[in-house]
């Protein structure tokens, strides 16, 4: 259990409405990321952190912005939500050490956007 | 660039069977690879990995074998149970950690 929460973990909302989700972990780490996982697509990368106000883009992240205030919590704002956006989304962390290129994920928000 | 390729689903089986999933990938360097899985409900779980040429990893009687001639990480068991139906997921990690698109399993009593 690598200590990873994620908030709320199902979310119906409106097309144009603002919606922010959160993960939160207890392990320290310094790497986390976002993700959407879509029928046919996988897992996309929507943005990652590499420490506390650290932040970059990944291959969808239009749409989307993040915030890392203070290491365990690193939240994802959809400013104005639209139905493309309907999806499961994960966060995960990077591990340390010997788990160094591994990642460890949260159980997942899903979200429907009307 | 780096990229994973695996094999499409879904893919039946019935218990007992022999499972393969290939997974292939392109990758400058030598990169780690591992296979994730997903039950149900949930978030990605390590399943297996393996950090260089010919390494073999194992865990709950699946395994896969790093071929760097054939760029393959194929993923293998060799009798499976109704419990092992999920999504399963190649990746490959470099500079960042890429997946391929998921092969659902399903596995029949």
């Amino acid at each position: 259990d690598a200590g990873i929460t994620q908030s709320p973990r199902h979310k119906v909302t409106e097309t144009g409405t603002p919606v922010t989700l959160r993960c939160h972990q207890t392990e320290n780490h310094r790497y986390m990321y976002w993700y959407r996982q879509d029928p046919g697509h996988g897992l996309r990368l929507i943005h990652y952190s590499y420490g506390v106000k650290d932040t970059d883009k990944g291959e969808v992240s239009d749409g989307y912005s993040v915030s890392r205030s203070k290491t365990e919590d690193f939240l994802l704002t959809l400013e104005s939500a639209t139905s493309s956006q309907t999806s499961v989304y994960f966060c995960a962390i990077r591990g340390t050490d010997d788990n160094r290129n591994e990642q460890f994920f949260g159980p997942g928000t899903r979200l429907t956007v009307l | 660039g780096n990229s994973v390729t695996q094999m499409e689903g879904p893919v039946t089986l019935s218990e007992e069977a022999f499972l393969t999933i290939n997974c292939t990938y392109t990758a400058t360097g030598y990169p780690s690879l591992f296979w994730y899985v997903q039950y149900p409900g949930e978030g990605l779980q390590l399943l297996l990995k393996a950090t260089k040429a010919d390494d073999k990893g194992s865990n709950k009687g699946f395994e896969a074998t790093y071929r760097k001639e054939t760029t393959s990480f194929h993923l293998e068991k060799g009798s499976v149970q109704v419990s092992d139906s999920a999504v399963y997921f190649c990746a490959l990690s470099a500079s960042k950690i890429i997946f391929g698109s998921g092969t659902r399993l399903s596995i029949r009593p």
